[in-house]
């Protein structure tokens, strides 16, 4: 059973502070993935990662921006959070080029403040 | 550029009626297409890809090239269905996983 385990559920920052949010997958997955989650905007894809040290833009990099140095670890760094940020956090991940059925992480909601 | 559209946010039928949730997607190549689901209080999660040409917990999905559209079928809804629903689009070879705006279905008693 493919796990996607985001570090956390909720957080709250401040605007200005540096953010981390952490995915971990245990299935050996290639392709890893960041998405925020928004009413009425539906899924929108931030960065994504093929292999290790690899990343792509999504839809909106502006402002953030990943790290994998694990196969298993992908991270999603706000430099400089603000208020607009506020959002739902999805991680997924998928087994390997072409094949991108996406298992999905439990979600991270961010607030700032 | 890869894109899906939803028209609908919300689709809200009584139980045991019909229930097509649309999708209509842009790619100039061949697109491998997906339904998701969201229940609630629970993480997003696969339900059929067009691929497989399964029917999953009674829904289907045809994909039409000419109308470039893939909607979400199922002849009697029921209570459980009630969850958010996105098509979703990725296209040839490695390409970047790409969702649309989803449709929140509501199944009433």
């Amino acid at each position: 059973d493919v796990k996607v385990t985001q570090s956390s559920r909720y957080l709250v920052k401040r605007t200005g502070e540096k953010v981390f949010l952490e995915c971990v997958q245990d299935m050996d997955h290639e392709n890893m993935f960041w998405y925020r989650q928004d009413p009425g905007l539906g899924l929108r894809l931030i960065y994504f990662s093929y292999d290790v040290k690899m990343k792509e833009k999504g839809d909106i990099p502006e402002g953030y921006s990943v790290s994998r140095e694990k196969k298993e670890r992908f991270s999603l760094i706000l430099e400089s959070a603000s208020t607009n940020q506020t959002s739902m956090y999805l991680c997924a991940s998928s087994l390997h080029r072409g094949n991108t059925e996406a298992f999905f992480g439990q979600g991270t909601r961010l607030t700032v403040v | 550029a890869q894109r899906v559209t939803q028209p609908e946010k919300l689709l809200s039928v009584f139980k045991g009626a019909p229930v097509e949730l649309k999708c209509n997607y842009s790619y100039s190549g061949s697109p491998e297409l997906f339904w998701y689901v969201q229940y609630s209080r629970q993480r997003l999660q696969l339900l059929l890809r067009h691929i497989s040409r399964e029917s999953i917990k009674g829904f289907t999905a045809d994909l039409n090239k000419g109308e470039t559209s893939f909607h979400l079928k199922k002849p009697f809804a029921q209570e459980e269905d009630s969850a958010m629903y996105y098509c979703a689009l990725s296209g040839t070879g490695f390409q970047k996983l790409v969702f649309g705006t989803g449709t929140r279905l509501l199944v009433s008693p």
